[in-house]
Parts: C-alpha cells; sequence; structure tokens
C-alpha cells in the first residue's frame, strides 16, 4: 500500500530556512508526479508545488515562489521542498500528496500524515 | 479568496441527504477541467472521496457521488451517518494560473 512520510517540520523564526522530507514507499515513485500542499490552522487547503516524474517538470503557487524550491531524488523515493524566507503566513501543516499521472497535474490518490511548520519569533 | 467556491458549511440529520456545491469558472470547471473531491476528518490527512467528477476510488461508499455541468459541481451524500462529519474539498486545475485549486472547504455537521 501507499505511504508517504512527511518530516522536517518545526518552529523557525521569520526570514529562516526549512527543508521538508516526504518518503514514498508501496508504489513505484519514479513513475508519479508529486506535490505539496499545505492547509493553515483552521484554514482551507492550498496547493504549494508540483513536481512531474522525473523533475524536468515544477510549478509553484505565487505565495511561495521564489521562495521555496521542491525537488525529489529517484534513487531514495524521496520528495522535499526548501523553503526560504519564511514568513508567518507559511504556518501551516504540509503535506505532500502523490498524483496520478505522471507529467500533467490532475489530482492526489494518496496523502501523507502531514508535518506542521511553526514560523514565529 | 479560493478559485473554487463553496459554501461554509452545510448540516442534516442522519439518514437525509446533503449536497455540497462546488462553483468556479471559465479558466477551470467551465473550460471543462475534471472536478475531484476529497474528505477530511478532524485531525487527519485528507481522503480522495470523488475522481474524474463521479468516480469512486476502491472503498468510498455509494452513498457519496459526484455530478458536474457548467462552470459547477456538485456532491451528493445520502443516507447521512455520524461518521459524514468532515471537511469536504473540491479540486480542479486552473489553466489561467497553470496550477491545481482548491474549494475553501465545506464542515459538514450530522445533526
Amino acid at each position: 500500500q501507499v505511504q508517504l512520510v512527511e518530516s522536517g517540520g518545526g518552529v523557525v523564526q521569520p526570514g529562516g530556512s526549512l527543508r521538508l522530507s516526504c518518503a514514498a514507499s508501496g508504489f513505484t515513485f519514479n513513475s508519479y508526479a508529486m506535490h505539496w500542499v499545505r492547509q493553515a490552522p483552521g484554514k482551507e487547503l492550498e496547493w504549494v508545488a508540483f513536481m512531474g516524474y522525473d523533475g524536468s517538470e515544477k510549478n509553484y503557487a505565487d505565495s511561495v515562489k521564489g521562495r521555496f524550491t521542491i525537488s525529489r531524488d529517484n534513487s531514495k523515493n524521496t520528495l522535499y521542498l526548501q523553503m526560504n524566507s519564511l514568513r508567518a503566513e507559511d504556518t501551516a501543516v504540509y503535506y505532500c500528496a502523490k498524483d496520478v499521472f505522471g507529467t500533467t497535474p490532475y489530482y492526489f490518490d494518496s496523502w501523507g500524515q502531514g508535518s506542521l511548520v511553526t514560523v514565529s519569533s | 479568496q479560493s478559485v473554487l467556491t463553496q459554501p461554509p458549511s452545510v448540516s442534516g440529520a442522519p439518514g437525509q441527504r446533503v449536497t455540497i456545491s462546488c462553483t468556479g469558472s471559465s479558466s477551470n470547471i467551465g473550460a471543462g477541467r475534471d472536478v475531484h473531491w476529497y474528505q477530511q476528518l478532524p485531525g487527519t490527512a485528507p481522503k480522495l472521496l470523488i475522481s474524474r467528477n463521479n468516480n469512486r476510488p476502491s472503498g468510498v461508499p455509494d452513498r457519496f457521488s459526484g455530478s458536474k455541468s457548467g462552470t459547477s459541481a456538485s456532491l451528493a451524500i445520502t443516507g447521512l451517518q455520524a461518521e459524514d462529519e468532515a471537511d469536504y474539498y473540491c479540486q480542479s486545475y486552473d489553466s489561467s494560473l497553470s496550477s491545481s485549486v482548491f474549494g475553501g472547504g465545506t464542515k459538514l455537521t450530522v445533526l
């Protein structure tokens, strides 16, 4: 069965950096696109970033463009999100999610349990 | 303000039928983009409920169904049960934004 396990969350000061990881298992990781989706406390889901199966396609929400970088290591079955210049409004639970396609964003058929990132001084 | 618009809340008694709407625009649902629905139980990660407008993944009860018309989509839940109390989100793709988009979520309360 598909398993996605996020790690790397924590408390960071405004302007700081953090890297999230998502360890994948139970499917052929290098065949599927992956996403990061976040949810601020008590708020709705917000799509953050997308990466195609081989890393050649990627896209970001305007709210994080230029500050966040999505990447993947298919040899380690792991997805990453490097978050720089963090702001208070980036405080959220960050989920990694598996797409059903390899190159085109479509929908998310599996989700991790989430990793909480808190940006606060 | 979410790109897809959902009612903040709906409610119904056990056994009743409720619907949740999801309204988009000509750059997403109206452009023929599929709509997908997720259920988020309290304190848990979202779970795929309906894909491609009206397809239920294995394990999802047939009490849940989806439909799409024009620039809107709907999720219907029949035979409401206490365990259906959750937040429900619609999702599609927006061609103008070149990004996946979610609705603002609807909280379902079973009375």
